[in-house]
């Protein structure tokens, strides 16, 4: 049990377009998701906390309006990546929590991204 | 602010041999303590967690943990080490409370384990 997905597994796009990426929780509701954001042979970063019907909360020095999240329903959220540059190429990958799986996130697969 | 600490960045081990990772954590609270392990392809596994209580704390795949308050530590051991373990490991402490806590992760471990 407490599956997440993400898609697509990687992507590559050209600069100045936008990418969206998805997590879904498969087995379970989410009233909590978290995107993280992973350099090379680094750690990971968060990069904003959502919850379902609610605005994201991004954490500070990540720009809102670049990195749009949207958590429409209970086992969504999307992370769309607004006209990309090379330097927001990166492992992105979210996670889920909820009611009742105090403290425990459960994470996605992660998503590539590249921007040429 | 809240940071952790992973100091060994690449540890290769003998297959059957005992292993340790090491963790250290800064936090002004009760730390909520977990250790992750990330394996290519697929997402973060939680291997075990600390919250309260006992300070050594059994994890799957035979791995286990201590909570050390006087040195901020938060080591994950395991007595034989498999070659399917090899994979990055990540400590990471929690703040915040429920649903919405939120984890702050060290660098990471990378393990290699030798036939």
């Amino acid at each position: 049990g407490a599956v997440v997905s993400q898609h697509p597994s990687w992507v590559i796009c050209k600069s100045g377009t936008s990418v969206k990426i998805e997590c879904r929780s498969l087995d379970f509701q989410a009233t909590t998701m978290f995107w993280y954001r992973q350099f090379p042979k680094q750690s990971l970063m968060l990069m904003a906390t959502s919850n379902e019907g609610s605005k994201a909360t991004y954490e500070q020095g990540v720009e809102k309006d670049k990195f749009l999240i949207n958590h429409a329903s209970l086992t969504l959220s999307t992370l769309t990546v607004t006209s990309a540059h090379p330097e927001d190429s990166s492992f992105y990958i979210c996670s889920a929590s909820t009611r009742g799986f105090s403290y425990e996130q459960y994470f996605g697969p992660g998503t590539r991204l590249t921007v040429t | 602010a809240q940071s952790v600490t992973q100091p060994d960045i690449h540890i290769t081990v003998s297959e059957g041999a005992s292993l340790e990772l090491r963790c250290n954590y800064s936090y002004g609270a009760t730390p909520y303590l977990f250790w992750y392990v990330q394996s290519p392809g697929q997402g973060l596994q939680l291997l075990l967690k600390y919250f309260s209580g006992d300070t050594l704390v059994q994890g799957i795949k035979g791995f286990e943990a201590e909570f050390k308050r006087s040195q901020s530590s938060f080591n994950l051991r395991k007595p034989s080490v498999h070659w399917s373990d090899a994979a990055e490991y990540f400590c990471a402490v929690g703040r915040g409370t429920g649903t919405a806590s939120k984890l702050t992760f060290g660098t990471g471990t990378r393990l290699q384990v030798t036939l």
